[in-house]
């Protein structure tokens, strides 16, 4: 267990479905990440949110929709996705940007078929 | 804009022996940080090291160290003494002065063989 909690580990969906990727952290973190994670490609930084306010948008297509009800849950709400959007995705949160504040779910591997 | 560049796909060790992953960067920043993380098969991301721009002294943790080069703008982690739980992709990633991005650079690959 690593302090940030994301849901479902796996998900497997139609690219006419909607479907809500959840993250929950209890580490008292003000600032929380979406990342993904295709093969053979860097991490993508999505969307950074601190204190619930979204900060950054990296160029993210509007089928990814964020939410960050409260410091502590953070969902993406997906809509219409495309099968290049199979993906790993993972969430983050942090206190502060040094010292390794940096913490990770274990991600949601998505598949869009 | 901050850039992270690993230059080796994938890399094998013999279990005991040490390994250097590299990794360069390219920052305008004065100030910086620098990480690494290990991503096992199961997905998650697991923080190893830490190095602040500032510090003038390699960082270690147990048998990770990162060898710090300012004036290259290297940071290299050495992993001591392999394991086989050691096999897994490793990220070099930094955050920038201000704000709170981490950027990741590609990974490598390590395989530890007995």
């Amino acid at each position: 267990e690593t302090g940030v909690t994301q849901t479902p580990r796996h998900l497997v969906m139609g690219m006419t479905n909607k479907k809500s990727l959840k993250c929950e952290q209890h580490l008292g973190h003000n600032a929380m990440y979406w990342y993904k994670q295709s093969a053979k490609k860097p991490l993508e930084l999505m969307f950074v949110y601190n204190f619930k306010e979204q900060t950054e948008n990296n160029s993210v297509p509007s089928r990814f929709s964020p939410e960050c009800p409260n410091s502590s849950h953070l969902f993406l709400h997906l809509h219409t996705l495309q099968p290049e959007d199979s993906a790993l995705y993972l969430c983050a949160s942090s206190q502060e940007n040094r010292g390794g504040g940096y913490t990770f779910g274990s991600g949601t591997r998505l598949t869009v078929v | 804009a901050q850039k992270i560049t690993q230059t080796q796909p994938g890399m094998f060790v013999q279990e005991k022996e040490a390994v250097t992953l590299d990794c360069t960067y390219d920052t305008s920043d004065q100030s910086y940080g620098l990480f690494w993380y290990k991503q096992p098969s199961s997905g998650e991301m697991i923080f190893l090291i830490y190095q602040g721009s500032y510090d003038e002294q390699n960082a270690t943790e147990g048998r990770y160290s990162l060898n710090f080069q300012k004036a290259r703008k290297s940071a290299n982690l050495v992993i001591s003494a392999s394991q086989l739980g050691d096999s897994a992709m490793y990220f070099c990633a930094m955050t920038e002065e201000y704000g709170n991005k981490l950027v990741f650079g590609a990974g490598t690959i390590l395989r530890v063989k007995s």
